[in-house]
């Protein structure tokens, strides 16, 4: 069946400006997560979706990071202002949240790589 | 809270020698530990995880990893590397209790001819 997608897959813009990510999970997940990527470095959790949950947001790096999730559809992740150091690969992730809880398996897909200019 | 290190950022190694990434965690809690690879040009996906149980954990293209809690290490092994084994490899660890997955900063694998 179709993995995780997400669009586009490369953005480059300019300092200040606005940015949406989107994410499509795979049909029945119902945890989605987005992560962070930078250069060299580790996945950095942003965000976390369960069903109709109320998100934990405790990742978000400041106030001009948010996502939304419409149930377990499709998710965008927005970014006002860009910054340069916002640039980084922005992957997502969605698992088929069973009784397991937090020991399932994350499906990511294939990211999007944000450069600021 | 959790972390995670990787204690080597690259490793090369020589096709079908042995090779072993390493992966240290912190954690006052009990955990659920993870390997996933990234291949080039390809997104993530698992590799093997520790849930509870046997704490030698097998996974997908021969790799197994032992959960040692005394020495809190969540080691990566392959007897007999191949070429297509070349990948990044990203340690994760996450609360039993929680949802929230912490990852290493990764450890790139190079097999060479």
């Amino acid at each position: 069946g179709a993995g995780v997608s997400q669009s586009p897959s490369n953005k480059v813009t300019e300092k200040g400006k606005d940015v949406e990510l989107r994410c499509d999970p795979i049909s029945g997940h119902t945890a989605l997560y987005w992560y962070r990527q930078r250069l060299g470095q580790g996945l950095e959790f942003l965000i976390y979706f369960q069903g109709n949950s109320a998100p934990d947001k405790s990742g978000l790096p400041s106030d001009r990071f948010s996502a939304e999730r419409t149930g377990e559809s499709v998710s965008t992740l927005t970014i006002q202002r860009t910054q340069q150091e916002d640039s980084a690969v922005y992957l997502c992730a969605s698992s088929l949240r069973s009784a397991g809880g937090p020991g399932d398996t994350q499906y990511f897909g294939p990211g999007t790589r944000l450069t600021v200019l | 809270a959790q972390s995670v290190t990787q204690l080597d950022s690259q490793v090369p190694v020589f096709e079908e020698a042995p090779v072993e990434l390493r992966c240290n965690y912190s954690s006052s809690v009990s955990v659920y530990l993870f390997w996933y690879v990234q291949y080039p040009n390809q997104g993530l996906q698992l590799l093997l995880k520790y849930l509870s149980g046997s704490t030698l954990v097998k996974g997908i293209n021969g790799f197994e990893a032992e959960f040692n809690k005394s020495q809190t290490s969540f080691h990566l092994r392959k007897p007999s590397v191949h070429i297509s084994d070349t990948a990044e490899y990203f340690c994760a660890v996450s609360s039993t209790g929680g949802f929230k997955t912490i990852f290493g900063a990764g450890t790139r694998l190079f097999v060479k001819a």
